[in-house]
């Protein structure tokens, strides 16, 4: 139990374009996703924290019009990076939590994007 | 400082051998704690979640956590080469809600 996809789980695009990156929780409703980001040999950053039908709370620092999320169902939450340049290459991880703020998290499986 | 130290590594170790991963923090709200298994390229893996002090056992891991000290640990009996990961602490609570506070991870490998 407790699976998390994404999908893709690498992507090349290239500098301009923009991204979409997809976290299902396949077996349970996620009330509550995470987004992360992780640069080589570092640990997780969260970038934000969206819950199913309302608008997606962002870390200090993340741009919010850059790093677009939906989050339009109970098993699905979408990141899109908005004209994508070389710098945001990086891992990102969705993870996601079922009912209450105890619940623990469970992660996907990645994505690893690449901006040339 | 930063609100959860952990000693990045590596950390060698033979086939066989008892691993001790720990992880000190600031933050005495926490509340929930956790260790999750990364392998390269993939997204975390829980091993285990603890609630306040105390010990927690699941086959050869085990997890401690001493509230008092600021202090938490993971125990590997019996480490196989299928252990080498990064394994990463996290904890909750404390005002920051469900939001999870990763330490920087230990790289560990087991050596044949």
């Amino acid at each position: 139990g407790a699976v998390v996809s994404q999908h893709p789980s690498w992507v090349i695009c290239k500098s301009g374009t923009s991204v979409k990156i997809e976290c299902r929780s396949l077996d349970f409703q996620a009330t509550t996703m995470f987004w992360y980001r992780q640069f080589p040999k570092q640990s997780l950053m969260l970038m934000a924290t969206s819950n199913e039908g309302s608008k997606a709370t962002y870390e200090q620092g993340v741009e919010k019009d850059k790093f677009l999320i939906n989050h339009a169902s109970l098993t699905l939450s979408t990141l899109t990076v908005t004209s994508a340049h070389p710098e945001d290459s990086s891992f990102y991880i969705c993870s996601a939590q079922t009912g209450t703020s105890t619940d623990t998290q469970y992660f996907g499986p990645g994505t690893r994007l690449t901006v040339l | 400082q930063k609100e959860v130290e952990q000693d990045p590594g590596p950390l060698s170790v033979p086939e066989g051998a008892i691993v001790s991963l720990n992880c000190t923090y600031s933050n005495s709200a926490f509340q929930y704690f956790m260790w999750y298994r990364q392998y390269s390229r993939k997204g975390p893996e829980l091993l285990m979640y603890t609630y306040s002090s105390g010990n927690k056992e699941d086959g050869r891991f085990t997890a401690q956590v001493d509230k008092s000290s600021k202090y938490i640990s993971l125990f590997i009996r019996d480490s196989q080469p299928s252990d080498s990961a990064t394994y990463l602490c996290a904890m909750s609570g404390g005002g920051g809600g469900n939001k999870l506070t990763f330490g920087t991870g230990t790289q560990l490998k087991v050596e044949l």
